[in-house]
């Protein structure tokens, strides 16, 4: 089976960094996932790494160690319209490609 | 299409009645995964289709629960004998998929809300 764990809050203030963990026990792994969901909307996709290391795109970053089992995304220059959930998602070994979500980390970036 | 769709976006019932939710994929994508989100809580995988059958159903909470795929497109989710735990936004996804096991990402659709009184 597959276990993720994400703080459930962060509080950050508009032009700051923050860091979002993510720590998974997993049986088989095949990639991580970050997507971004605002309130009352679909996840959208942020980024993928499935190889060790940083994956930078614009404002955002993910990190991955496998060995660890740890990856973080880093958002930067924080803007109000990035308070949002952000979700942790494992990809398994296992037939059909199934993503296993953790809980969430709901981001609200103050003035 | 160019996205997924879902249908209807929301959804009142009154408890003991059956519903039915919609999905529509990506044209093209072999893959339809059904999640379940309740209120500030993360997503619950409930059941994955490739093509019109579902080898994993892992996730469907109750018999009450049950889901069909046809023509390799559209999914009908259908909840009998609804329960007030059963009120959830529930989200469909489509990818592509790889038999080879590469990973890829979902693109989702934005959801039926679910209220049962």
């Amino acid at each position: 089976g597959q276990n993720i764990d994400q703080p459930t809050e962060m509080t950050a203030t508009e032009g700051a960094i923050v860091q979002i963990n993510c720590t998974y026990q997993t049986s088989g792994f095949n990639g991580l996932f970050w997507y971004q969901q605002h309130a009352g909307e679909a996840p959208t996709f942020l980024s993928y790494n499935v190889l060790d290391g940083l994956e930078e795109k614009g404002r955002f970053s993910s990190f991955l160690s496998r060995s660890k089992g740890y990856s973080y995304l880093l958002l930067k220059e924080l803007q109000m319209k990035d308070s949002a959930s952000y979700l942790c998602a494992v990809g398994g070994r296992a037939a059909g490609n199934k993503l296993t979500f953790g809980g969430g980390t709901r981001v609200l970036v103050k003035p | 299409g160019a996205g997924v769709s879902q249908s209807p976006s929301n959804k009142v019932t009154e408890k003991g009645k059956d519903v039915e939710l919609r999905c529509d994929p990506i044209s093209g994508h072999t893959a339809l995964y059904w999640y379940r989100q309740r209120l500030g809580q993360g997503l619950e995988f409930l059941i994955y289709f490739q093509g019109n059958s579902a080898p994993d159903k892992s996730g469907l909470p109750s018999d009450r629960f049950s889901a069909e795929r046809t023509g390799e497109s559209v999914s009908t989710l259908t909840i009998q004998r609804t329960q007030q735990e059963d009120s959830a936004v529930y989200l469909c996804a489509s990818s592509l998929s790889d038999r080879a096991g590469r990973a890829y990402g979902y693109t989702f659709g934005s959801g039926t809300r679910l209220t049962v009184v």
